[in-house]
């Protein structure tokens, strides 16, 4: 079945600086890469996404890079603020039928 | 416009007994899912309806696990009898299904589950 991989699975900044967090995927036939944001108690949430015909989206400040060659995919979040502190999920898979894998997470605490 | 809805928000229950979680979709939404989540894990799929048909159950425990969506609206899953292992929180979400499939599912809060 298919392997989705997450790292770190914890990352610890200081408000203001940048985070990074992988996702590896082992499904080559993924076409649908998004990362959903889950406060302590909360529902998973989508927060950006991005298609297998495109390398790179942007959002204010998050973005996404995809690198379907090497089967990843990356969050790339600046600035970072206490209120980014949650736990994030990559869910690669399918667009058309609406089947997603979800990582293990990763907990990003923003000191401030 | 309602988000998706489920109850209750926690049960709590003795092993063996049985317990059933409601869900009810965004409007519109054709596609159901339900997902299980355990303590600092990802969601995990259990079941997947495109309207009243269930598309993918692969990873139902169907020995205890059931699911019905009669009327491709709201939803129940059942398990019977609970084991000490089904504590975890299940989540129920929604999407557009077919060509207007954004990718984007709408999560419910959950129901948080604890088998004693």
């Amino acid at each position: 079945g298919e392997n989705v991989e997450q790292h770190p699975s914890t990352l610890s900044v200081q408000e203001g600086d940048s985070a990074v967090i992988k996702c590896t995927y082992s499904d080559s036939a993924s076409n649908y890469f998004p990362w959903y944001k889950q406060e302590l108690g909360k529902r998973p949430q989508l927060i950006i996404d991005i298609r297998s015909n495109v390398g790179e989206k942007k959002d204010q400040r998050i973005a996404v890079t995809l690198n379907k060659t090497a089967k990843h995919f990356s969050l790339h979040i600046t600035e970072t603020q206490p209120e980014d502190s949650a736990v994030y999920f990559c869910a690669p898979g399918d667009r058309n039928t609406g089947k997603l894998i979800f990582g293990q997470g990763t907990t990003l605490q923003v000191k401030p | 416009e309602a988000g998706v809805v489920q109850s209750p928000r926690y049960k709590i229950i003795e092993k063996k007994q049985p317990v059933a979680f409601w869900c009810n979709p965004i409007s519109g939404h054709n596609t159901l899912y339900w997902y299980l989540q355990n303590l600092g894990q990802g969601p995990e799929l259990l079941i997947r309806y495109e309207n009243e048909e269930a598309v993918d159950d692969s990873q139902l425990p169907k020995d205890r696990f059931s699911a019905e969506r009669l009327k491709g609206v709201d939803s129940t899953l059942k398990i019977q009898p609970a084991e000490l292992g089904d504590s975890a929180v299940y989540l129920c979400a929604s999407s557009l299904g077919g060509q207007g499939f954004t990718g984007e599912l709408f999560f419910g809060e959950g129901s948080r589950l604890t088998v004693l």
